[in-house]
């Protein structure tokens, strides 16, 4: 059945980096653009950023713009962020989500993976 | 940015209700608006879609409405297995914006 499965979350300080993987199956990955949400704790859902199918395109919030990078390797069907100088704020569960245009809903979520930044 | 407003931020009703939910956008959307349903420690999972079409496999007490800036959330009849978090999604520009969320508990 179809599943993302997110990894790569864990402890990490102040101008630190990690890089988040999602491991995508029971559907054809490269079909689908994939994005990235995440949830600081005790707050709302943040979108984070988008790739299209095969890379071309991709889009950041603001909040993470130059810091971090989406990525995907249709191949392995992966996707990636990788995440640099990272800040307290950027403390969430990061969410692997599914959507099939820019403009449609987010049809398939992960689990999530947590990222704490604390020195 | 398009700022979506979510009310009520939280809401208490009992098994049976029907419950309304509603999300205004700061500025005309279309239909692109989304519902999710989040529960603690689980994924997300979107109930509507363009705000009024029903994802596959939702039950179908569940219906949204709207265009433009004005959007609803409606559960014609509580189960149970409703009690949750709720949010609404633009999908008409990035960057996509969230509601606050509705958090949904048992009266």
């Amino acid at each position: 059945q179809l599943q993302l499965v997110e990894s790569g979350g864990g402890l990490v300080k102040p101008g630190g980096s990690l890089r988040l993987s999602c491991a995508a199956s029971g559907f054809t990955f490269s079909d689908y653009y994939m994005t990235w949400i995440r949830q600081a704790p005790g707050k709302g859902l943040e979108w984070v950023s988008y790739i299209s199918h095969t890379s071309t395109y991709t889009n950041y919030a603001d909040s993470v713009k130059g810091r971090f990078t989406i990525s995907r390797d249709n191949a392995k069907n992966s996707l990636y962020l990788q995440m640099n100088s990272l800040r307290a704020e950027d403390t969430a569960v990061f969410y692997c989500a599914r959507i099939t245009t820019p403009y449609s809903q987010i049809d398939y979520w992960g689990q999530g993976t947590l990222v704490t930044v604390s020195s | 940015d398009i700022q979506m407003t979510q009310s009520p931020s939280s809401l208490s009703a009992s098994v049976g209700d029907r419950v309304t939910i509603t999300c205004r956008a700061s500025q005309s959307i279309s239909s692109y608006v989304n519902w999710y349903q989040h529960k603690p420690g689980k994924a997300p999972e979107v109930l509507i879609y363009g705000a009024s079409s029903l994802q596959s496999g939702v039950p179908s007490r569940f219906s949204g409405s709207g265009f433009g800036t004005d959007f609803t959330l409606t559960i014609s009849s509580l189960q149970p297995e409703d009690f949750a978090t709720y949010y609404c999604q633009q999908s008409y520009s990035t960057p996509y914006t969230f509601g606050q969320g509705t958090k949904l508990d048992i009266k």
